[in-house]
């Protein structure tokens, strides 16, 4: 793989279940983060990690978490999924050389 | 917030037309970049431009950044089909712990016609 890598590509979940999103990254960068694009929006940060075993809360965190247990994975969990969590989600890294930031293909979530 | 904002929301030009989108933002900042998102696809980092910086190139763009106007441009040259696109703002002004944490704006949808 090269890049971010994100999974599933969509999905559609009933409100009230659990569900994972997962990303991962073979860069070896140290800080990522989860973004979630709505229409009209633009990107918000949900929640972030400066490196391996930190994490953070962004600009909207409420109804999600998230882990780093490695450099290379960062899954973000929605403990139980509400319609308003409808969204792109997109995952990205950062190069700390460039401050360039890469990002995922995203993940299509609808929840009903 | 420091949210950038992009002007226009929506840019309808024909090819060879240059194509001009501002940002403005809130706060002061360390540097701001430019990305571009093809429908249905992730961003792509366009261009970093230093607080320090006036004014960047990089092939047929064009960014200038004053910040004493708190504001951006980004300039695309001679465009082309293949440059439609959303193109995004995005502001650093990380004091702290966030590594380069970012507020993006909420674009400008470029159309760009044969």
């Amino acid at each position: 793989i090269a890049g971010i890598t994100q999974a599933p590509t969509s999905q559609i979940l009933a409100a009230g279940r659990r569900m994972t999103l997962r990303c991962t990254q073979d860069m070896r960068h140290n800080a990522m983060y989860w973004y979630r694009q709505d229409l009209g929006l633009g990107l918000r940060l949900i929640h972030y990690s400066n490196t391996a075993g930190t994490t953070g809360k962004g600009e909207v965190p409420d109804g999600y978490s998230v882990s780093r247990a490695n450099t290379d994975d960062f899954p973000l969990t929605l403990a139980s999924a509400v319609p308003s969590q409808t969204s792109v989600y997109f995952c990205a890294s950062i190069s700390e050389e460039t401050y360039e930031q890469y990002f995922g293909p995203g993940t299509r979530l609808t929840v009903t | 917030s420091q949210q950038g904002e992009e002007d226009p929301q929506a840019l309808s030009i024909q090819e060879g037309e240059n194509a001009t989108m501002n940002c403005s933002y809130k706060t002061s900042i360390n540097n701001l970049q430019w990305y571009r998102q093809n429908s249905g696809r992730g961003l792509v980092h366009l261009i970093l431009i230093r607080s320090n910086e006036r004014e960047k190139h990089s092939g047929r763009l064009r960014v200038t950044l004053d910040t004493s106007k708190k504001s951006s441009s980004l300039l695309i040259t001679a465009s082309r089909a293949a440059d439609t696109a959303s193109y995004f703002c995005a502001t650093d002004a990380n004091r702290g712990s966030t590594l380069g944490r970012l507020y993006f704006g909420r674009g400008t949808q470029l159309t760009v016609w044969p």
